[in-house]
């Protein structure tokens, strides 16, 4: 398993502004995932971010909204961009161990944006 | 269209009763995962199930996978309070990337 860190676990934040989430794992990873779950719904896969290389964005996801950094092969960083309230959501960030994708997550960060 | 197809999508029961959750496709998978997530955290792995007809068990869940690997369920034996909790499948489509079911919210009443 993997412990992961994820910070902040939530904030409200005014429209227009932007925010940025950090995701902190206890050991060296490949790949790291993060995600949005919209109230009351499932996980939707924003992108995944790779060490040395631009982060792979999912079809409805764009970099200029969703920047994405992966500094080392144990930290990540969202940014979610010129907030408007339909970002309000909670944002997933996780590993996961290669044999059968099993996916570790963060506590997850509650957005609200007003 | 939702590659995996949860039902039902909300469950309330009183405690001590039966229950299953289905997830279903049209796609083959090499593995099948099923997550429990409780609110203010994220989803944590509840079990792996691989090889088609397997079936696993985690005290009173129980976890099949379907013959065709195609679908799994989920069936919870004398449900208590503390099952309550979205339950989540989800599956390697073969893209190295998971993709979830639309979650399965369990309310046990005691």
């Amino acid at each position: 398993s993997a412990v992961i860190s994820q910070k902040p676990s939530r904030d409200i934040c005014q429209r227009g502004t932007s925010l940025t989430i950090q995701c902190q794992v206890d050991s060296q990873v490949t790949m790291m995932f993060w995600y949005r779950q919209q109230p009351g719904q499932s996980l939707t896969l924003i992108a995944t971010a790779n060490q040395g290389s631009e982060a792979t964005y999912e079809s409805g996801f764009v970099i200029d909204k969703f920047p994405i950094s992966r500094p080392n092969l144990t930290f990540s960083t969202l940014t979610v961009s010129n907030m408007s309230p339909e970002d309000s959501s909670i944002y997933l960030c996780s590993v996961e161990r290669a044999l059968n994708t099993e996916a570790f997550f963060g506590q997850g960060t509650r957005l609200t944006v007003v | 269209t939702q590659l995996l197809e949860q039902s039902p999508q909300f469950l309330s029961i009183q405690e001590g009763e039966n229950l299953t959750v289905y997830c279903n496709s049209s796609s083959v998978f090499s593995s099948l995962q099923w997550y429990r997530q409780e609110p203010g955290e994220g989803p944590v792995l509840l079990v792996t199930v691989v090889t088609g007809g397997e079936v696993k068990k985690l005290k009173r869940l129980t976890f099949q996978f379907g013959d065709a690997r195609k679908d799994s369920s989920l069936h919870i034996t004398a449900a208590q309070p503390g099952d309550t909790g979205l339950y989540l499948c989800a599956g390697d489509p073969g893209a190295q990337k998971l993709v979830f079911g639309q979650g399965t919210r369990l309310t046990i009443n005691p």
